[in-house]
């Protein structure tokens, strides 16, 4: 258990809807990244948060949006779904900025099926 | 633009053996580079780090080699156990902006019993 959390755990919905990940960071972490892996890729980059601070954006479309809150926590919203939006949606956290020998801890991920 | 890159979809070694997993980058500026393995139905968990300034790191079983005129790192796995059958990512960032890691898209290792 990598003490990171992800809800929910999976997640149906149709085309043109919005969906709302939730990522609660390990305790004492200040980092929240978030990672989409679609089917047959790697881990892609969306977007860093740092201590309520965005830091860094990948390639994250302008249809999906992110923050974290004052307790850490992070949430990444979905909208106007598209079929090609099904992926496992990863949070990862740590201690502090990216930028030292620092490591990610990852949650299990969030199955999101698009139909 | 993939900037890391791991070319082999999947090993099978057998047991006892020593596996091999290859990553090559793109990036010269990238200098702190990560190995995750990542079991179905989890999240990926750290195995191994190895900054720029060496070119080995040992830990236990595993060990990670940077050979930065190739751009190219390596896993080394020895002895190879079955409950080291999982997919293997490699990352790498630039420790200056550090706000992003890049991911490859992994190799499935199976080890033989």
């Amino acid at each position: 258990d990598s003490g990171v959390t992800q809800t929910p755990k999976h997640l149906i919905t149709a085309t043109g809807q919005r969906v709302t990940l939730r990522c609660s960071p390990r305790s004492g972490d200040l980092s929240v990244y978030w990672y989409q892996q679609s089917l047959d890729q790697g881990l892609q980059f969306l977007i860093h948060y740092y201590n309520g601070e965005e830091r860094a954006k990948g390639n994250i479309l302008e249809r999906f949006s992110a923050q974290q809150f004052p307790d850490l926590h992070s949430e990444l919203n979905l909208s106007s779904l598209e079929l090609g939006d099904s992926a496992l949606y990863f949070c990862a956290s740590s201690v502090r900025l990216a930028g030292g020998t620092d490591t990610q801890y990852f949650g299990p991920g969030t199955r999101l099926t698009v139909l | 633009d993939q900037q890391v890159k791991q070319n082999s979809p999947s090993l099978s070694v057998q047991e006892g053996r020593i596996s091999i997993l290859n990553c090559d980058y793109t990036n010269s500026m990238f200098d702190y580079f990560l190995w995750y393995k990542k079991y179905p139905a989890e999240g990926p968990t750290f195995l191994i780090s190895i900054s720029s300034i060496k070119d080995k790191n040992e830990d236990g079983r595993f060990t990670v080699f940077l050979n930065k005129s190739a751009k190219h790192l390596s896993l080394h796995i020895v002895p190879s156990q079955p409950g080291d059958s999982a997919v293997y990512f490699c990352a790498a960032s630039d420790l200056m902006t550090g706000n992003q890691f890049y991911f490859g898209t992994g190799t499935s290792l199976t080890v033989i019993p």
